[in-house]
């Protein structure tokens, strides 16, 4: 079975500055997908950034961008410019690219906090 | 359109009572997923729907959980005789269904308090 995890349950930042989650994962699987979800204390669980294992470019989207190294199985998410609104809860998960294996599975997720 | 939604947003109900939670997925999403989020164990998976069949329930904890859906839309699940260890905010997704990497959007999820 594939587990996920994050080894920083809190993490905190200046605002403007950049701060990097890690996130490891387990699995035998050469094909795959990788996900960022950010949790504010609203509960609703939002896409920040999604990585196929295929491909060797790492994902940008804005201020976020990924370093995917799958050789150490590693994902971390960098974050750039750390804006208040960056606060959350974050978490890692994979998913198989086999049929029949819709579900996520998630890490433990990472508290951040972001500072004025 | 709207996205997913999800109620009651919360319930507090007595221990040995029966619930039903119910997600609204996004129109036209064929799949949808429930999940469950504790504070010991994490996010974890519970059952997935592609229409209203479940070809993945190996993540429902035991039998008192059980989950339809009915005209390839709106799901309910039921916890049968609540724990205590039943509660946790109860995650509904859903998807587009046609391939592997779509994304699961997230409902905000009902709280449920098990006294």
């Amino acid at each position: 079975a594939q587990t996920v995890t994050q080894s920083q349950p809190e993490m905190s930042v200046q605002e403007a500055e950049t701060v990097t989650l890690s996130c490891t994962y387990d699995t035998s699987e050469s094909d795959y997908y990788l996900f960022w979800y950010k949790q504010p204390p609203s509960r609703q669980m939002i896409l920040v950034i999604r990585q196929e294992a295929y491909k060797q470019q790492n994902a940008t989207e804005n201020r976020f961008s990924v370093n995917f190294q799958k050789a150490a199985k590693s994902f971390s998410l960098k974050i750039s410019d750390s804006q208040l609104g960056d606060a959350a809860m974050y978490f890692c998960a994979y998913r198989s690219a086999q049929g029949g294996s819709e579900k996520l599975v998630f890490g433990k997720g990472t508290k951040l906090t972001v500072n004025p | 359109g709207a996205g997913v939604s999800q109620s009651p947003s919360n319930k507090v109900t007595e221990k040995g009572k029966d619930v039903e939670l119910r997600c609204d997925p996004i129109s036209g999403h064929t799949a949808l997923y429930w999940y469950r989020q504790s504070l010991g164990q994490g996010l974890e998976f519970l059952i997935y729907f592609q229409g209203n069949s479940a070809p993945d329930k190996s993540g429902l904890p035991s039998d008192r959980f059980s989950a339809e859906r009915t005209g390839g839309s709106v799901s309910t699940l039921t916890i049968q005789r609540t724990q205590q260890e039943d509660s946790a905010v109860y995650l509904c997704a859903s998807s587009r269904g046609q391939l592997l990497s779509d994304t699961q959007y997230f409902g905000p999820g009902t709280r449920l308090t098990v006294l």
